[in-house]
């Protein structure tokens, strides 16, 4: 069984460009997480769909980040314009129900 | 205070010997509870869950769970150097059904 693809696995942008980051979860799950994880720290969810439904966003910066789930299977995540604090490395993680959660390779961001 | 506490580390242990992790959360409707194991640059790895008060054994860890007091141990027996990771607690917080993970304890062992 194939698991959680993420593309790129390494990005660097300068300040107030921006970036997308991709990710395609594993077959037949229908919940789709994105965690930003700054060096140091446990990852944090920003934002959770439920097919091509969000569940939670509550902790996305809305101002700078969005995302879609089209479709209900890829997604895709944005930032723009990005800031030096966004630095960090960026998960996606599916899961069949909202428990037990499988975790992508994640996109490294440098933001310079 | 924070959702998911775990202790930084370094945890150092000798080779052979038993590491012992700790977690503690806030929200006593938690249900599910997870560690999960992280190598340096790589991504989460689930190593255990669970979900109700007592033990749960698998191979050389063990998951302890008490709700009253509202901590998730692991422990890690005749632990390796290829055991030397960062291990996640994570918490199904009963207010939204989502994963809140602590920090993280950094876990060395040494040959």
């Amino acid at each position: 069984e194939a698991g959680v693809a993420q593309s790129p696995r390494y990005k660097i942008i300068e300040k107030r460009q921006s970036v997308a980051f991709w990710c395609n979860p594993i077959s037949g799950h229908a919940t789709l997480y994105w965690y930003q994880q700054i060096l140091g720290q446990g990852p944090k969810l920003l934002i959770q769909f439920q097919n091509n439904g969000v569940v939670d966003d509550s902790q996305l910066p809305k101002d700078r980040f969005s995302a879609e789930r089209l479709k209900g299977v890829d997604s895709t995540l944005k930032i723009q314009p990005a800031k030096l604090e966004d630095s960090a490395v960026y998960l996606c993680a599916s899961s069949m129900t909202t428990d037990t959660q499988y975790f992508g390779p994640g996109t490294r961001l440098t933001v310079l | 205070q924070k959702e998911v506490e775990q202790n930084s580390g370094p945890l150092s242990v000798p080779e052979g010997a038993i590491a012992s992790l700790n977690c503690t959360y806030s929200d006593r409707g938690s249900q599910s509870f997870f560690w999960y194991r992280q190598y340096s640059g790589k991504s989460p790895e689930l190593i255990m869950s669970i979900y109700s008060n007592g033990d749960k054994e698998d191979g050389r860890f063990t998951a302890q769970l008490n709700k009253a007091s509202q901590y998730v141990s692991l422990l890690i027996r005749d632990s390796q150097p290829s055991d030397s990771a960062t291990y996640l607690c994570a918490v199904n917080l009963s207010a939204g059904n989502k994963l809140t993970f602590g920090g993280g304890t950094r876990v060395l062992v040494k040959p």
